[in-house]
């Protein structure tokens, strides 16, 4: 998981409350995205951005906010936290032709 | 990307040969075939990838048929830190443009 880091580790969240999940990379990655993976389930790409300025929705955007104002940040905003989005969060970035690197995770619990 | 099938667990006893099937029958022919792992609580980690000829790296070898429609992954000595979700994933290589969509995976148990 060398350069791509996700702060905050672990998280808990009221319902209705909003946050930010930040990641950043320094390895000059153009590509950068975010997952969650539920219990027992497979990883669901939220976002991805493909540089700065650049984003689009994944397979479970709803609920999630990202904007990618320079290289090295991505950070993931949640507007209004429902239950339903406790999970574990990943951050991953990608240099063209060269293989995914994925952050620590971020544990999300909503009450 | 094409679809990729891979059966849901698979048990390995330490010290032996693990081979992960994965079927991608509708495999287009620039589409490269990943395999990336997951350990339990950590992000997915690179494992290999290939086009048609078989691969090998300090990890593991991919076995890729020769009508591309199928491939193992197989890690020759398996150990108890090998167990891990294994995702076989079939893509472009691009300039990175296209997001990796993982699927549920195989969950490989490696028994003492």
């Amino acid at each position: 998981n060398a350069g791509v880091t996700q702060t905050p580790k672990f998280q808990v969240l009221k319902t209705g409350q909003s946050m930010t999940l930040q990641c950043a990379q320094d390895m000059n990655h153009e590509y950068m995205s975010w997952y969650r993976q539920d219990p027992g389930m497979g990883l669901r790409l939220i976002h991805y951005s493909v540089g700065a300025g650049i984003t689009d929705q994944g397979e479970v955007p709803n609920g999630y906010n990202v904007s990618r104002s320079t290289t090295e940040d991505f950070p993931l905003r949640l507007l209004s936290a429902a239950p339903s989005q406790t999970s574990v969060y990943f951050c991953a970035s990608r240099a063209p032709w060269n293989t995914i690197y994925f952050g620590e995770g971020s544990w999300l619990t909503v009450v | 990307d094409a679809k990729t099938t891979q059966p849901p667990s698979m048990d390995c006893a330490e010290g032996r040969a693990a081979n992960l099937p994965c079927n991608h029958s509708t495999i287009s022919g620039n589409e490269y075939v990943y395999w990336y792992r997951q350990i339990h609580s950590q992000g997915p980690q690179y494992i290999i990838h290939g086009l048609k000829n078989n691969e090998t790296n300090e990890m593991a070898s991919l076995i890729i048929t020769e009508d591309r429609k199928s491939s193992t992954l197989i890690l020759p000595h398996a150990t108890l830190r090998d167990t891990a979700v294994y995702y076989c994933i079939v893509r472009v290589e691009d300039s990175g443009n296209t997001p990796l969509v993982f699927g549920k995976g195989t969950r490989l148990s490696v028994i003492a």
